[in-house]
């Protein structure tokens, strides 16, 4: 599985967009990458995920670069409740060993202030 | 609809003791996943199991040991637990490449 690269820590103000970066410069054809959160020490919860083009669901938009090497989480408003930490994930949509892997960094650390 | 249960919810064990912590999925997900979670940390891969009979080393496998008892449970042994296993571990499940990943709500372990 690709490496992925985050800050470890951002702030936005409670009402703006929160757009959380991620680096995978090394990503392959056929990975998709995912966005997952932790608020505060639950387990993990499932954002959204692309493979090439944007995607937007009801919890965040996704946009991923022309050259699949980056891309970017948006909230479009974010509330007090979407402080986490937000982990970038990249990883193989087909049926082969390294797809089985789900490796997380150390995620970006969002805080949203009042 | 459960989805990912994890048994016991909090433990303490003295150096030297051992434990199964349990995990079962309701989803019918092939793949299952161990992560231990330290304090200020991400987590990291114990053990996984792609599919039921199968399981794999992670980043982080020493100390324990795992078995896919059938498809639903995947269990998380320490034989001799030390004070570095103190963690919060988390199981999740995933029904195949190209989908999402659900998680239990973990397991806070503190070994004294």
């Amino acid at each position: 599985d690709a490496k992925t690269t985050q800050p470890p820590s951002m702030d936005c103000a409670e009402g703006r967009a929160a757009n959380l970066p991620c680096n995978h410069s090394t990503i392959s054809g056929n990975e998709y990458v995912y966005w997952y959160r932790q608020i505060h020490s639950q387990g993990p919860q499932y954002i959204i995920h692309g493979l090439k083009n944007n995607e937007t669901n009801e919890m965040a938009s996704l946009i991923i670069t022309e050259d699949r090497k980056s891309s970017t989480l948006i909230l479009p408003h974010a509330t007090l409740r979407d402080t986490a930490v937000y982990y970038c994930i990249v990883r193989a949509a087909l049926m082969m060993d390294s797809s089985y892997k789900l490796i997380f960094g150390s995620g970006t650390r969002l805080l949203v202030r009042p | 609809n459960a989805g990912v249960t994890q048994t016991p919810k909090f433990q303490v064990l003295k150096t030297g003791q051992s434990m199964t912590l349990q995990c079962a999925q309701d989803m019918n997900h092939n793949s299952m996943y161990w992560y231990r979670q330290d304090p200020g940390m991400g987590l990291r891969l114990i053990y996984y199991s792609a599919s039921e009979g199968t399981t794999d080393k992670g980043e982080v496998p020493n100390g324990y040991n795992v078995s896919r008892l059938n498809k639903r449970e995947f269990s998380l042994r320490l034989e001799s637990a030390a004070p570095s296993q103190t963690s919060v571990y988390f199981c999740a499940s995933i029904r195949g490449p190209g989908t999402e990943a659900f998680f239990g709500q973990g397991t806070r372990l503190t070994v004294v």
